[in-house]
C-alpha cells in the first residue's frame, strides 16, 4: 500500500531532551515536507527537500532540523525541544507523477513537550 | 507572503448543499488544492484546479477563477461524515519547489 509513516504517533518530551521524529515513504517520490498544525494558524511548513541532500527552510524552522540521506526518509530532528514546539506534525511526500503534485499525509505526530 | 482566507466555522443539514469559499493572495500561483482532515487525523486530497472553472468528483465540486483570486468547494447532498475540517492550499512557484500554503481551514458541521 502506497503509503506515508510517521513515528512515533504520540510522544511526551521533557524540554532540551533530543528527538527525532521520523518519516519514510514507500511511494519513490522525490519531494517530502514537514508542517506543524496549531489550533487558529493551520499548517505551517517547517522544512522540505526537493531530492536526495537537497533541503530547505519553510516559513517555521527555527529549533529544527531534517536530513535526507535517502530518498524514502526525511526524519525531523528536535535537538532542544520547548514547550512551543508542542504541536502535531505531519509530514508529506508528493511527485510530478502524481497528480497536481497533491501531497500524501503521513498519518501524524501529536508531540507535548513539558 | 501568501494570504489565505477561508471562513472559521460552518453549519450545515444533512442532505443539503453547502459552499466553502476560499480566497487567496498569492505571487507565482500555481494551482490550488483542497483537503479534507478529521479530528485528529491527515488531511486527504479533494480536489485540484490549475485553471479557471469548474472541476466535478461525485459529491464534490471545487471551482477556481484565477482572475479574482477565487476558489470554493462544493459539497452535495451532505452526509454526516462530511463534518470535518476543509482546507484550502495554493501552490506558489518557487524555483521549482512544490510548496503548499495552506489556509487555516474551515470546519464543517453536518447537522440531522
Amino acid at each position: 500500500e502506497a503509503q506515508v509513516t510517521q513515528n512515533p504517533r504520540y510522544l511526551i518530551t521533557v524540554t532540551g531532551k533530543k528527538l527525532t521524529v521520523t518519516c519514510s515513504q514507500n511511494m519513490n517520490h522525490e519531494y517530502m515536507s514537514w508542517y506543524r498544525q496549531d489550533p487558529g494558524l493551520g499548517l505551517r511548513q517547517i522544512y522540505y527537500s526537493m531530492n536526495v541532500e537537497v533541503t530547505d527552510k519553510g516559513d517555521v524552522p527555527e529549533g529544527y532540523k531534517v536530513s535526507r540521506k535517502e530518498k524514502r526518509n526525511f526524519p525531523l530532528i528536535l535537538e532542544s525541544p520547548s514547550p512551543n514546539q508542542t504541536s502535531l506534525y505531519f509530514c508529506a511526500s508528493s511527485s510530478p507523477r502524481q497528480g497536481g503534485w497533491g501531497y500524501t499525509f503521513g498519518s501524524g505526530t501529536r508531540l507535548t513537550v513539558v | 507572503g501568501q494570504n489565505i482566507d477561508q471562513p472559521t466555522e460552518m453549519t450545515a443539514t444533512e442532505g443539503a448543499i453547502v459552499q466553502i469559499n476560499c480566497t487567496y493572495q498569492t505571487s507565482g500561483f500555481n494551482g490550488l488544492f483542497w483537503y479534507q482532515q478529521h479530528a485528529g487525523e491527515a488531511p486527504t486530497f479533494l480536489s485540484y484546479n490549475v485553471l479557471d472553472g469548474l472541476e466535478e468528483k461525485g459529491r464534490f465540486s471545487s471551482f477556481l477563477s484565477r482572475s479574482k483570486g477565487y476558489s470554493y468547494l462544493l459539497l452535495k447532498e451532505l452526509q454526516m461524515k462530511d463534518s470535518a475540517s476543509y482546507l484550502c492550499a495554493v501552490r506558489v512557484d518557487q524555483t521549482g519547489a512544490n510548496n503548499l500554503f495552506f489556509g487555516t481551514g474551515t470546519r464543517l458541521t453536518v447537522i440531522p
